[in-house]
């Protein structure tokens, strides 16, 4: 069981906007720590989305876009393309652990 | 160009000892935090160890904590993960991950190394 949780999985036909949640509590996001996103493609390593929150690191498409509010952080991507298909992970730092913390993931189908 | 390239994994058995290498390239190695994260096969992400710039402080999940040490030599621009008693829980790759990220993300991680726990 993650401490952040997330959907298992959503899905989107090319070109709409789907959105991932990422659902913490007030020793993670709702004590005001910042979320970052990963992008993991099919036998990859992990790539760095959304950073702080809610800025995009360089070369990062502006359809990714992040948000935060309570306890919660959300990932939207707008303009869905197949490449967009992966699994998606939040991560944020956790006060009563110590430590950083991941959601359980995402799994984005582009249908 | 930034590269992280990890070593060491392998087939070990249940109680044995492993130690991983990740090897830094393409910045001031000695200016950043570095982590390891791992993820089991099928499963998700796991932060596992962080340790500071300068090596004087490290910091451990609470399941790895006191069976894994991780290290720094940069001398050598190599971070380490010493596992001992190691379980079968431990399998899965092993990622090294720099966070230079502005906000504190990882923004380069290398390409993962296997480490299987089976007798």
């Amino acid at each position: 069981q993650s401490v952040l949780t997330q959907p298992p999985s959503v899905s989107g036909a090319p070109g709409q906007r789907v959105t991932i949640s990422c659902t913490g509590s007030s020793s993670n996001i709702g004590a005001g720590y910042d979320v970052q996103w990963y992008q993991q493609l099919p036998g990859t390593a992990p790539k760095l989305l959304i950073d702080g929150s809610t800025n995009r690191p360089s070369g990062v498409p502006d359809r990714f876009s992040g948000s935060k509010s309570g306890t919660s952080a959300s990932l939207a991507i707008t303009g869905l393309q197949a490449e967009d298909e992966a699994d998606y992970y939040c991560q944020s730092y956790d006060s009563s652990l110590s430590a950083r913390v991941f959601g359980g993931g995402t799994k984005l189908t582009v249908l | 160009e930034v590269q992280l390239v990890e070593s060491g994994g392998g087939l070990v058995q249940p109680g044995g000892s492993l130690r991983l290498s990740c090897a830094a390239s393409g910045f001031t190695f000695s200016s950043y935090i570095m982590h390891w994260v791992r993820q089991a096969p099928g499963k998700g992400l796991e932060y596992v160890s962080a340790i500071t710039s300068d090596g004087g402080s490290t910091y451990y999940a609470n399941s790895v904590k006191g069976r894994f040490a991780i290290s720094r030599d940069n001398s050598k621009n190599t971070l380490y993960l010493q596992m001992d008693s190691l379980r079968a829980e431990d399998m899965a790759v092993y990622y090294c991950a720099r966070v230079g990220g502005r906000y504190g993300g990882y923004d380069y991680w290398g390409q993962g190394t296997l480490v299987t726990v089976s007798s």
